[in-house]
């Protein structure tokens, strides 16, 4: 089976940075990636990691550790529009992504 | 938008009802995934197509069943409904086949079992 674990809820203060860890146990492991969600709207795609190492995408990074099954997102800069749910989903070589249950991040003025 | 179109937005129907809800992939993506996001809830796997042919099955629900037509678009059919069957159902696609880990979601469809 798979299951993934990361924190439910996590708060910060505008422009400091924030962590969120994702680990996990899968078969078949092929990457990590991550995802945004606003209030029930449409998750959107953040960030993927399909080697160890970190991956940068503006205020955003990814890293990966496959030898520690465990990842994190790493947001900079935070701004009040980033408050949102935030996903780590891992994929396997067919295409399949399970996703975790998500961490609520509430970013404070 | 993503370029992935979900129909319909809100559907509100009783218990032991059927229902069919309809996406149509970004243009040129092969694989079509069907994930249930009940309230407060992490999005729950349901199934994967590519090309037409299901790649993948997570716990769907015997009494929900899906397709992918030769035009590329799917349709999630859920039967029996239960009050517990109230949930967003998203719709997603990829080019890759998902094997790049990045999915395009389409709104999500909102059903309520009354």
């Amino acid at each position: 089976g798979q299951s993934l674990e990361q924190p439910s809820e996590v708060t910060a203060v505008e422009g400091a940075i924030v962590q969120i860890n994702c680990t996990y146990q899968t078969s078949g492991f092929y990457g990590l990636s991550w995802y945004q969600q606003h209030d029930g709207g449409a998750p959107t795609f953040l960030s993927y990691n399909g080697l160890d190492g970190l991956e940068e995408t503006g205020r955003f990074s990814s890293f990966l550790s496959r030898s520690d099954s465990y990842g994190y997102l790493l947001l900079q800069e935070l701004q009040m529009k980033d408050s949102a749910s935030y996903f780590c989903a891992v994929g396997n070589q067919g295409g399949k992504l399970i996703f975790g249950q998500g961490t609520e991040l509430s970013v404070k003025p | 938008d993503s370029g992935v179109t979900q129909t319909p937005k809100h559907l509100i129907t009783a218990t032991g009802q059927r229902v069919t809800l309809r996406c149509s992939p970004r243009s040129g993506d092969l694989s079509v995934y069907w994930y249930q996001q009940s309230l407060d809830q992490g999005l729950q796997f349901l199934i994967q197509y590519y090309n037409g042919e299901e790649r993948a099955k997570g716990n769907i629900l015997e009494r929900f069943s899906a397709q992918q037509f030769p035009d590329l678009h799917s349709e999630l059919n859920l039967s029996s409904l239960e009050l517990g069957d109230s949930a967003l159902y998203f719709c997603a696609s990829s080019p890759s086949g998902g094997i790049t880990g990045e999915l395009f979601f389409g709104e999500g469809s909102r059903l309520t079992v009354l």
